[in-house]
C-alpha cells in the first residue's frame, strides 16, 4: 500500500499569508495525486488533480506541484474561507489518502 | 449542479448488515463511475470501492474482504452499498462520490455506527 505522509500536521497562519503544504509518498506515484479541502461538518471538496490541474471553480490562488514522491499544495494568499483541513490522495496503486494538514488561523 | 445524497445510515449491531443508498441528480448519472469512501477520526479517509457506468465492473479495497457489495440502478440514478458482517471498525461516515480514481463531487455523508 502506498502511504502518503502530510506535513505539517497543523499550519498556523494569518489571513493573507502564503501556505505551503507537503505530501510525501512512500513510493513514486507519478503525477497521480489529488488534493482535497474539507471544512468542519462538510464533505471533502476536490481542489487539484494530477498534481497541478485545478478542479472546476477552484480559485487561482491554489496551485499544486510535484511528481514522483514529493508534492506541494500552495495557497498564495490565505482567504478566511481557506482555513480547513487538506488531504492528498494518490491513484497510482489503488487509492489512498494522506492524514491531512489542518490550516488554522494564527 | 451535481447533487449526491446518501441515506440509510444508523446504528447496527456487530455482525449485522446495512444497505446505504445514494441518490444522484444534476448530471448524467450513467456517464460516470461512482465510488464509496468512508471517514473515521482514527483511520481518516478510506476509499472503499468504485463501479463502472454500467455496473458490470466494480473494484473493492482489499481490506473489505468481500463483505461489501456495490450496485447501481441507472434508471433511478441510485448507487447502493450493501454491507455485511459489520464490526466496530466499520463505524464511519460513508460518502458516495462521483468518479473512479478522483472524486470530483461528494455527498454530505451518512453515519454508520456499529455497536451493541
Amino acid at each position: 500500500e502506498i502511504v502518503l505522509t502530510q506535513s505539517p500536521a497543523t499550519l498556523s497562519l494569518s489571513p493573507g499569508a502564503r501556505a505551503t503544504l507537503s505530501c510525501r509518498a512512500s513510493q513514486s506515484v507519478g503525477s497521480f495525486l489529488a488534493w482535497y479541502q474539507q471544512k468542519p461538518g462538510q464533505a471533502p471538496r476536490l481542489l487539484m488533480s494530477d498534481a497541478s490541474t485545478r478542479a472546476a471553480g477552484i480559485p487561482a490562488r491554489f496551485s499544486g506541484s510535484g511528481s514522483g514522491t514529493d508534492f506541494t499544495l500552495t495557497i498564495s494568499s490565505l482567504e478566511p474561507e481557506d482555513f480547513a483541513v487538506y488531504y492528498c490522495q494518490q491513484r497510482y496503486i489503488w487509492l489512498t489518502f494522506g492524514g491531512g494538514t489542518k490550516v488554522e488561523i494564527k | 449542479q451535481v447533487h449526491l445524497m446518501e441515506s440509510g445510515g444508523g446504528l447496527v449491531k456487530p455482525g449485522g448488515s446495512l444497505r446505504l443508498s445514494c441518490s444522484a441528480s444534476g448530471f448524467t448519472f450513467n456517464d460516470y463511475y461512482m465510488s464509496w469512501i468512508r471517514q473515521t477520526p482514527g483511520r481518516g479517509l478510506e476509499w472503499l470501492s468504485y463501479t463502472r457506468q454500467s455496473g458490470d465492473y466494480t473494484k473493492y479495497a482489499d481490506s473489505l474482504k468481500g463483505r461489501f457489495t456495490v450496485s447501481r440502478d441507472n434508471a433511478k440514478k441510485m448507487l447502493y452499498l450493501q454491507m455485511t458482517d459489520l464490526s466496530g471498525d466499520d463505524t464511519a461516515v460513508y460518502y458516495c462520490a462521483r468518479g473512479d480514481t478522483t472524486a470530483d463531487s461528494w455527498g454530505q455523508g451518512t453515519l454508520v455506527t456499529v455497536s451493541s
